[in-house]
């Protein structure tokens, strides 16, 4: 069965600080998409980022990084100059490349919280 | 402005009654999805549809129903048969099925009083 763990219900920092936040998965696949979704207060789900597993190379987005260790089956999140607005609940989700059942699996969410 | 809509953002049932939920995209997305979110757990998966007039159940699709008639609409019924069916309900479209980025709606919360 394909399982996304985010060991972290909730996280706090400081603004203008760096935040990492953590997600195993496991999966019996080698070609896969990892993905790293916000929703804050409004409930509307955003995303963040988006790796591809083949790719060796670690995506960013502006701020927003991922540390992807392949091997470990590890895809962290890394949140650089932390903002107000980034104040949401994290969801991991990863999804197949191929195959009859490719669907999104979620993670429970991290929620985090920047203190002013 | 391209996007996804749902309607209504609450929505309130009797014990023992149908309701649909609406879902709308103009993104000309031809995969579409509905998720249940419910307190502390992520989204699990109720139906999705690869193409205009097909669908396919997903992870728990006991007392749901669905159509796609229009490449633009996958309307999510929600049935007496479904036990607990207050939640949060998530509509997603992508531009094909499977890895490309799914893009959600604001969300409909369901409460059955």
């Amino acid at each position: 069965a394909q399982t996304v763990t985010q060991s972290q219900p909730e996280m706090s920092v400081q603004e203008a600080e760096t935040v990492t936040l953590s997600c195993t998965y496991d999966t019996s696949e080698n070609n896969y998409y990892l993905f790293w979704y916000k929703q804050p207060p409004s409930r509307q789900m955003i995303l963040v980022i988006r790796q591809e597993a083949y790719k060796q190379q670690n995506a960013t987005e502006n701020r927003f990084s991922v540390n992807f260790q392949k091997a470990a089956k590890s895809f962290s999140l890394k949140i650089s100059d932390s903002q107000l607005g980034d104040t949401a609940m994290y969801f991991c989700a990863f999804i197949h490349y191929s195959g009859s059942a490719r669907q999104l699996t979620f993670g429970s969410g991290t929620q985090l919280t920047v203190l002013p | 402005d391209g996007g996804i809509t749902q309607s209504p953002k609450y929505l309130f049932r009797k014990e023992g009654q149908n309701v649909t939920l609406s879902c709308e995209q103009n993104l000309n997305h031809d995969a579409m999805y509905w998720y249940r979110q419910d307190p502390g757990q992520g989204l699990r998966l109720i139906y999705y549809s690869q193409i205009v007039n097909d669908f396919q159940k997903g992870d728990i699709a006991e007392g749901y129903s669905v159509s796609r008639e229009k490449k633009e609409s996958f309307p999510l019924t929600v049935t007496s048969a479904q036990k607990n069916p207050t939640a949060f309900y998530l509509c997603a479209s992508s531009k094909g099925f499977g890895t490309d980025t799914q893009y959600f709606g604001p969300g409909t919360r369901l409460t059955v009083l």
